[in-house]
């Protein structure tokens, strides 16, 4: 069984353009969260949808980001601009339910110069 | 607000020496509570989880936690770590609403 699909692995990108990260939760789970891991912050949540609804976004750092999940089995998360300081890696996982045990994608390694 | 505390930001051990980590929560409802662990350049995986039942929980390679209900926490333990176990270790716990939270972690070291 597949599990959390990410794309892209990893990404080098200048300040000031549009970055685009890929989910493609575990079939079945409607549970989708979008994680930010740094050494100076630790595991941030970013955003968490249920069942394709944005459910808390309180996570998010600023306009620049943005989720969408248009459907059960995609999401992407947008920045732009981008900062340096954005430069992290931003893992997506999956639930199959509230409450139950979160499988984490990969993890896609942003770098923004 | 829910919250999680992990006592120990980084641990140092050698080999074969005994594990416990710490982690407290803050909610009084029934909760569920998880141990991933992130080994170095991977992403986090579970390593036990505890819903109801048997307080103390047995998880992948040899790793056991305990629940204590009136102490608010979920310890981790190994009774002889090995230098593959170096790793960060996050505690987690789901309360009342949609949000599960993430403790701030504990990075391990095993010296061989």
């Amino acid at each position: 069984d597949a599990g959390v699909i990410q794309s892209p692995r990893h990404e080098v990108t200048e300040m000031g353009q549009e970055v685009t990260l890929r989910c493609k939760p575990i079939s079945g789970h409607n549970s989708l969260f979008w994680y930010r891991q740094t050494m100076m912050r630790g595991l941030e949540l970013l955003i968490y949808f249920n069942n394709n609804v944005p459910i808390d976004d309180s996570g998010m750092p600023e306009d620049r980001f943005s989720a969408k999940m248009p459907n059960a089995s995609f999401s992407t998360l947008k920045i732009q601009p981008s900062e340096p300081r954005d430069s992290a890696v931003y893992f997506c996982a999956s639930s199959p339910a509230v409450g139950n045990t979160i499988y984490f994608g990969e993890g896609s390694w942003l770098t923004v110069v | 607000a829910q919250s999680v505390s992990q006592h120990n930001h980084h641990v140092i051990l050698s080999e074969a020496a005994s594990l416990e980590l710490g982690c407290n929560y803050s909610y009084g409802g029934t909760v569920n509570l998880f141990w991933y662990v992130q080994y170095p350049g991977q992403h986090l995986q579970l390593l036990l989880k505890y819903f109801s039942g048997d307080p103390l929980v047995k998880g992948i390679k040899g790793f056991e936690a305990e629940f204590i209900k009136s102490k608010f926490s979920f310890n981790l333990r190994k009774p002889s770590v090995q230098w593959s176990d170096t790793a960060e270790y996050f505690c987690a716990v789901k309360g009342g609403g949609f949000k599960t939270i993430f403790g701030a972690g504990t990075r391990l070291f095993v010296k061989a």
